[in-house]
């Protein structure tokens, strides 16, 4: 159980386009959600807490008009790389929490912006 | 600012030996102790959580809590190749889901044969 899908795994695209990753709690409902970001040899840093039906509460240094987070139902969160650029290639990770303190990881998305 | 810092490694032990992973956090609020492990290009897997000073044994896996030294530890009895990876400490600063988790950068580890 408590089973996280993370789509898609892997993805490449130009400079200045947008990129949607989409995270999926399969089997419990989500209300709330975290996105991560990891560079190489680096540590998980939160990038936003996202809520069910109200905006995401994004960490300080994230700017929000670039990563476009949406929980639109307790069962999905997308984040969106809009105007991508070399520098936002990492390894996107979602996470979950169900009734308890545990949280769930998606495979994670890495993103290399060519 | 919250901090998690642990030894970057790699830590190299033997196959069969004990490997100690160590972590320090510098919130003094902190309640929520977690270890995850993770291999190259994958998500973080939870290998324990610890809650109260002490210790909590899983399998092979021991979890050593020290709130008052701020200190968390993590030992693997008998390690085995396959528990080569990179072991992250996570320290969360509420209980249930208000909680966010501040990581470590991660100590790798290496069992080698």
């Amino acid at each position: 159980g408590a089973v996280v899908s993370q789509h898609p795994s892997r993805v490449i695209c130009k400079s200045g386009t947008s990129v949607k990753i989409e995270c999926r709690s399969l089997d419990f409902q989500a209300t709330t959600m975290f996105w991560y970001r990891q560079f190489p040899k680096k540590s998980l840093m939160l990038m936003a807490t996202s809520n069910e039906g109200s905006k995401a509460t994004y960490e300080q240094g994230v700017e929000k008009d670039k990563f476009l987070i949406n929980h639109a139902s307790l069962t999905l969160s997308t984040l969106t790389v809009t105007s991508a650029h070399p520098e936002d290639s990492s390894f996107y990770i979602c996470s979950a929490r169900d009734l308890g303190p545990r949280l769930h990881f998606g495979n994670g998305t890495r993103l290399t912006v060519t | 600012q919250k901090e998690v810092e642990q030894n970057s490694g790699p830590l190299s032990v033997p196959e069969g030996a004990i490997a100690s992973l160590n972590c320090t956090y510098s919130d003094r609020v902190s309640q929520s102790f977690f270890w995850y492990r993770q291999y190259s290009g994958k998500s973080p897997e939870l290998i324990m959580s610890i809650y109260s000073n002490g210790d909590k044994e899983d399998g092979r896996f021991t979890a050593q809590l020290n709130k008052a030294s701020q200190y968390v530890s993590l030992l693997i009895r008998d390690s085995q190749p396959s528990d080569s990876a990179t072991y992250l400490c996570a320290v969360a600063t509420a209980t249930g889901t208000a909680s966010k988790l501040t990581f470590g950068t991660g100590t790798r580890l290496q069992v080698t044969l």
